[in-house]
């Protein structure tokens, strides 16, 4: 089965206020973890990512926390814009030199104006 | 920098025919890796390829599905006599090295529609 899941399939948030989405991951070897953003039509985008080593990681607007203990990462978009609305995934690589990419199912998120 | 280039972006097959799915990995990188997504689902690796050399097929079904990786030109997936459960979008994804997905750059996918 899965390894990497997603609590909610779709969100819906009005425009400007934050965004948070969940995955749950089960493989404690895991130590590299990515979010990406799929619109229509395209292909994965790179959001950002995280090491096993960090519980926290910032960009331009995105953050991402881990948590370890309860094998649970979580992307947070601040001032949500029309323009972010996209399916996102999580996805797990394990351990070094692990090429491999597994992914969550998905949520789609959908920015009301 | 072009990016990792996948074509033709739609394919229409029929049932039984052969579809060819290309994909030019950016430019530095020589890791290839296809990976397949079925309709709502996340994506899910089928291979990993470096020039001329199939380093990891462990997700590719043992039928009908090759893959490969030339000297020169693209990384071709081939699927023989298709069937309706081909249907999906294939990405491809290039890195600058195997070790660890850092890196990873995705294709715009080729969607596939058997009918």
């Amino acid at each position: 089965g899965e390894s990497v899941g997603l609590h909610l399939p779709t969100l819906s948030v009005q425009e400007g206020d934050n965004s948070i989405i969940n995955c749950a991951y089960s493989n404690s070897a895991s130590d590299y973890f990515i979010w990406y953003k799929q619109e229509s039509g395209k292909g994965p985008q790179f959001i950002i990512d995280i090491r096993s080593n960090m519980d926290k990681r910032q960009g331009q607007r995105v953050t991402v926390l881990l948590n370890k203990t309860v094998k649970h990462l979580s992307l947070q978009i601040a001032a949500t814009q029309p323009g972010d609305s996209a399916v996102y995934f999580c996805a797990e690589n394990y351990g070094a030199g692990s090429y491999q990419l597994t992914f969550g199912k998905g949520t789609k998120l959908s920015v009301i104006p | 920098n072009a990016g990792v280039m996948q074509n033709p972006r739609h394919l229409v097959r029929r049932r039984g025919q052969e579809a060819r799915l290309r994909c030019s990995p950016m430019k530095g990188h020589s890791h290839v890796y296809w990976y397949r997504q079925l309709p709502e689902e996340g994506l899910k690796f089928m291979v990993y390829l470096q020039k001329e050399n199939i380093i990891d097929e462990s997700g590719m079904p043992k039928e009908r599905f090759s893959a490969e990786f030339p000297k020169e030109g693209p990384s071709i997936l081939r699927i023989q006599q298709v069937v309706r459960g081909d249907s999906a979008a294939y990405f491809c994804a290039s890195s600058p090295s195997g070790q660890g997905a850092e890196g990873y750059t995705f294709g715009s996918g080729t969607r596939l529609t058997v009918v």
